[in-house]
């Protein structure tokens, strides 16, 4: 019963820090991706890995760079974090495939990163 | 591109009172249409969703429907509950995106007793 799970859970950076957010799902889902929540503005997609081995730019990627690393794994890297990367973070996942509408998309419970 | 507009919120009701909350979309072709809610402290869960005009979703109470020649999709529920409270995210796919979800800036609702 575990879903999607993102670690950690809270973090606190000073600007110029690096740090890796982890992502980890075991529904065997093909796609997975990363977004970020910030108030007023709902959800925003950073990048995403429509299967693995491949990874693709989503709405806002700069200043973050993604690793797909096997099919249950999916990290997000922030090489010199900035207090505009201040934002809850979420990993999803989905088992979409490009006809497959009916797949629904699930989330992690998220991590809250602060970058002071 | 893809966009989704919703309605200013927040939103404040007492409890047994009617909810509505205004979604409109634009996108290319014929995109499925979704309503995520996040209760505090947690992630988005799937309340409901619609793949096709015309198409009604429904749970816990909650409904919506695919309206294509209006291009909205607002979710309604008839009484609402304080374990309601919670924000509400209307959101898009389209068939080319490998599943990528576009959202609105989310609802804040909050339900007295």
């Amino acid at each position: 019963n575990a879903g999607v799970t993102q670690t950690p859970k809270f973090q606190v950076l000073k600007t110029g820090q690096s740090m890796t957010l982890q992502c980890a799902q075991d529904m065997n889902h093909n796609s997975m991706y990363w977004y970020r929540q910030d108030p007023g503005m709902g959800l925003r997609l950073i990048y995403y890995s429509a299967s693995e081995g491949t990874t693709d730019k989503g709405e806002v990627p700069n200043g973050y760079n993604v690793s797909r690393l096997n099919k249950r794994e999916f990290s997000l890297r922030l090489e010199s974090a900035a207090p505009s990367q201040t934002s809850v973070y979420f990993c999803a996942s989905s088992d979409q495939g490009l006809m497959m509408d009916n797949t629904e998309a699930f989330f992690g419970q998220g991590t809250r990163l602060t970058v002071v | 591109g893809n966009s989704v507009t919703q309605m200013e919120g927040p939103v404040t009701l007492s409890e047994e009172a009617f909810l509505t909350i205004n979604c409109t979309y634009t996108a290319t072709g014929y995109p499925s249409l979704f309503w995520y809610v996040q209760y505090p402290g947690e992630g988005l869960q799937l309340l409901l969703k619609a793949t096709k005009a015309d198409d009604k979703g429904s749970n816990k109470g909650f409904e919506a429907t695919y309206r294509k020649e209006t291009t909205s999709f607002h979710l309604e529920k008839g009484s609402v509950q304080v374990s309601d409270s919670a924000v509400y995210f209307c959101a898009l796919r389209d068939g080319t995106s490998y599943g990528k979800l576009t959202f609105g800036q989310g609802t804040i609702l909050t339900v007295h007793p």
